[in-house]
């Protein structure tokens, strides 16, 4: 069965500080992995697009890490800011029209 | 426009009643897909438009669900008879290529802000 699952559901951060979200998946075949941050209340933006040959990929503060092997990625947040409140939607597409989505999670910076 | 358009951005309607959501893609975009998020989760696939052709809507959830998109740009999501199990946000999403079979490891997604309908 197709599956992404992410943890944590939920998370609180001080400003400044560096967290790090898990996406594990069961999604076959596979050819890429994209995180994407949703602001309440907007659609979801993408971060980064991973192929599976690719272990690490950077986009600023953002830094996204994917095992094939083990079928897991993470997305690393560094220096977090006040704007980087948001959900984190792992994202992997079927071989057809299709993209599973993580349930996300709900990060809280607070000053 | 410079992004998907959705209209409209919030949406109350009775039970019974029938809507009808309207997304504007990105000029020149190919594909067109429908999501549905319901309140703390991600967004479930409904539908898939490669231009004016629907070629999965195997994600709708019933026969009250109607989606087209008659030129190949403007799609319109149409829910007959809405119950409160319909209550959502409806997001619409776009990509200037084909996601027929594998999609193109460097092929981006950009969605709308969704219609929030709420059905009382």
């Amino acid at each position: 069965k197709n599956q992404v699952e992410q943890s944590p559901q939920s998370l609180i951060i001080l400003e400044g500080k560096n967290c790090t979200l898990q996406c594990n998946y069961t999604v076959s075949p596979f050819s890429n992995l994209r995180w994407y941050k949703q602001d309440t209340g907007r659609g979801p933006v993408s971060l980064t697009i991973m192929t599976f040959s690719e272990n690490t990929k950077s986009n600023g503060r953002y830094t996204a890490t994917l095992d094939a092997d083990t079928k897991q990625s993470s997305l690393h947040i560094t220096a977090s800011q006040l704007s980087d409140s948001a959900s984190y939607i792992c994202v992997v597409p079927t071989g057809a029209n299709n993209l599973f989505f993580g349930t996300g999670t709900r990060l809280t910076v607070i000053p | 426009g410079a992004g998907v358009s959705q209209s409209p951005r919030y949406k109350v309607a009775k039970r019974g009643q029938d809507v009808a959501l309207r997304c504007d893609p990105i000029s020149g975009h190919v594909s067109l897909f429908w999501y549905q998020q319901a309140l703390g989760q991600g967004p479930e696939f409904l539908t898939y438009f490669q231009n004016e052709a629907q070629l999965d809507k195997s994600g709708l959830p019933s026969d009250r669900f109607f989606a087209e998109r008659p030129e190949g740009s403007v799609s319109t999501l149409k829910i007959q008879r809405t119950q409160q199990e319909d209550s959502a946000v409806y997001l619409c999403a776009s990509s200037f290529r084909s996601f027929t079979g594998r999609p193109a490891t460097n092929e981006k997604l950009f969605f709308g802000s969704g219609t929030q309908l709420s059905v009382l």
